[in-house]
């Protein structure tokens, strides 16, 4: 088994330009999650998924969309971004958040100039 | 906001000497999770304590938990260079969300 997996590893975007990032995970998981990284940040919730078809948002939403079309797949997208939006994205997913852990992916280095 | 708050920010050890970090969090929660990350990498799961234990044993790694000042602590025993990595505590409240809150974590070099 892969785990969970992203595409791509890193990308250098210019202000007002948009990408989407790709998670995907062969473990069956139904909970998905976006989150990012900032240094001295810890991690901070995007959005999250509990299911194929279903998303929710997290703490820090604003500035990105996700779609959830298939239960492998999670999609985060920028659509205009932001130098703000510099960091490390990690995507995650879980069987279900109460009694299970967590398992990540390697992480996307994002860099808006 | 951040629920967990790991202490210290950063330690450096000898090797084979033990390390202990402290996590302390602020509402009632259903379970705590600690995760290391090694540079560049993603997170990986050490181990879980729910909140009616108190302790728990994984190998070198020991979890300690205490509901009624909010803490935990994780002790690494006979560190070696291999654990040099970021710690980060995880909580998941009992207020029904299903979302882990994550520390900022603490910075552990072993030096060889």
């Amino acid at each position: 088994n892969a785990g969970v997996t992203q595409t791509p590893k890193f990308r250098v975007l210019k202000t007002g330009q948009s990408m989407t990032l790709l998670c995907a995970q062969d473990m069956n998981h139904e909970y998905m999650y976006w989150y990012r990284q900032d240094p001295g940040m810890g991690l901070r919730l995007i959005h999250y998924s509990v299911g194929e078809g279903t998303t929710a948002k997290g703490e820090v939403p604003d500035g990105y969309n996700v779609s959830r079309l298939k239960k492998q797949n999670f999609l985060l997208g920028l659509e205009s971004a932001a130098p703000s939006q510099t960091s490390v994205y990690f995507c995650a997913s879980s069987y279900t958040t109460r009694q299970e852990t967590q398992y990540f992916g390697p992480g996307t280095r994002l860099l808006v100039l | 906001s951040q629920q967990g708050e790991e202490d210290p920010q950063a330690l450096s050890i000898q090797e084979g000497e033990n390390a202990t970090m402290n996590c302390s969090y602020k509402t009632s929660i259903n379970n705590l999770q600690w995760y290391r990350q090694n540079s560049g990498r993603g997170l990986v799961h050490l181990i879980l304590i729910r909140s009616n234990e108190r302790e728990k044993h994984s190998g070198r790694l020991r979890v300690t938990l205490d509901t009624s000042k909010k803490s935990s602590s994780l002790l690494i025993t006979a560190s070696r260079a291999a654990d040099t990595a970021s710690y980060f505590c995880a909580t998941l409240s009992n207020f029904g969300n299903e979302k882990l809150t994550f520390g900022t974590g603490t910075r552990l070099t072993i030096i060889p």
